[in-house]
């Protein structure tokens, strides 16, 4: 079946720094991959996503390039902020049938000033 | 538009008792997930519905989980007896069609 492995967290940074936290999946056939966020008190809301490979997702200066060689799917940020201090979940569905989404375990971000 | 719906937000029951949670997806998503989510741990589904029929519950405990989904729209989970290992946030989301996720509050449960 489909898995999603993603960068242990936490992960704390001072604001400005650069962020990339990294995601790789193992899937037959070419999921679709997300990138959720997690708001402390939150439900997961989604941040971006790319579809097929070579595809960018991009979103409140968040990317993500789906990379089909290396079966990654990395996201970065060239500048967190304290509001970017959430939990991320990296996502991939199965590419046939019915949609079913596999998350990763999530990383913790903490943005400190 | 609104979104996704969930009653009641916490929950604190004993073992062995029963507790019931409550979905409203998003107007004409015709696709519902029930996902449970361990502390520092990412969701995991525990059943899907298209419309009302269940399309993938192999990760549903069935000895003491149950859902239903009546009339393709609302959704009901229950946990009848609840264990300690229940614990967790109960997660609602819905989807158009083969696309992203919409998702709800949850609902902290804590068993006593």
């Amino acid at each position: 079946g489909n898995s999603v492995t993603q960068m242990e967290g936490p992960v704390t940074l001072s604001e400005e720094a650069f962020l990339t936290i990294n995601c790789t999946y193992t899937a037959t056939g070419y999921p679709s991959l997300f990138w959720y966020v997690q708001y402390p008190g939150e439900g997961l809301q989604l941040l971006l996503k790319a579809t097929k490979a070579d595809d960018k997702g991009s979103n409140k200066g968040f990317e993500a390039t789906y990379r089909k060689e290396t079966t990654s799917f990395h996201l970065e940020k060239g500048s967190v902020q304290v509001s970017d201090s959430a939990v991320y979940f990296c996502a991939g569905n199965n590419s046939g049938g019915y949609q079913k989404v596999t998350f990763g375990t999530g990383t913790k971000l903490q943005v400190i000033p | 538009e609104a979104g996704v719906a969930q009653s009641p937000r916490y929950k604190i029951i004993e073992k062995r008792q029963s507790v019931a949670f409550w979905c409203n997806p998003i107007s004409g998503h015709a696709t519902l997930y029930w996902y449970q989510q361990i502390l520092g741990q990412g969701p995991k589904l525990l059943i899907q519905f298209q419309n009302n029929g269940v399309v993938d519950d192999s990760q549903l405990p069935k000895d003491r989980f149950s859902a239903e989904r009546l009339k393709g729209v609302d959704s009901t989970l229950k946990i009848q007896p609840a264990k300690l290992e229940d614990s967790a946030v109960y997660l609602c989301a819905s989807s158009p069609g083969l696309s992203e996720q919409y998702f709800g509050p949850g609902t902290r449960l804590t068993v006593t």
